[in-house]
């Protein structure tokens, strides 16, 4: 596609349910990356992909949180068993390689946790 | 944990007038990289000055580098309301680490 889209673009759910959110990047971009804003704040990072494998996963909150790409396109991002202080926007962006490069951010996706 | 810092946190001009941002970094880079955001959603790529790149201009931005000291500064020239938005420097290392950001409001 033109730029990397993500779905869905706003999210309501109940405390304790699983959510997942979907991120597809710029075609023929293999790196993938995974942040976390909350209002007001600046960006969080979660986790990037190189390919379908992430060299870095520390930035992921809990284990609540897991994130995989196939195919070195989609990723998704889940989050189990949410908390209202998962409430959010969730930022996906991918580059064409390494981290170096210049990244490309999808729209986001807005997480409500009530 | 996040390597730049922008300040001002938030910044008021009047329409016309010269916005000025400044980061700091803590390590040593390859690149580093300014970007804006609207409304709280995606971010937008502005500009990339490399570290042996010491000012680099792209439009009504220019941006500086000083390596000695760890620093950068975006600014925007002739500032319109349209510019209003915040304004994140970005530090690649072996993730991507982004500041706290500026806001910047142009009051037209």
């Amino acid at each position: 596609g033109a730029g990397v889209s993500q779905s869905p673009s706003n999210k309501v759910t109940e405390k304790g349910k699983d959510v997942e959110l979907r991120c597809d990047p710029i075609s023929g971009h293999t790196a993938l990356y995974w942040y976390r804003q909350s209002l007001g704040q600046g960006l969080e990072f979660l986790i990037y992909f190189q390919g379908n494998s992430a060299p870095d996963k520390s930035g992921l909150p809990s284990d609540r949180f897991s994130a995989e790409r196939t195919g070195g396109s989609v990723s998704t991002l889940t989050i189990q068993r949410t908390q209202q202080e998962d409430s959010a926007v969730y930022l996906c962006a991918s580059s064409l390689e390494a981290v170096q490069e210049t990244q490309y951010f999808g729209p986001g996706t807005r997480l409500l946790v009530l | 944990s996040q390597q730049g810092e922008e300040d001002p946190q938030a910044l008021s001009i009047q329409e016309g007038e010269n916005a000025t941002m400044n980061c700091s970094y803590k390590t040593s880079i390859n690149n580093l990289q300014w970007y804006r955001q609207n409304s709280g959603r995606g971010l937008v790529h502005l500009i990339l000055i490399r570290s042996n790149e010491r000012e680099k201009h792209s439009g009504r931005l220019r941006v500086t580098l000083d390596t000695s000291k760890k620093s950068s500064s975006l600014l925007i020239t002739a500032s319109r309301a349209a510019d209003t938005a915040s304004y994140f420097c970005a530090t690649p290392g072996n993730q991507f680490y982004f500041g706290t950001g500026t806001s910047l409001t142009v009051i037209p």
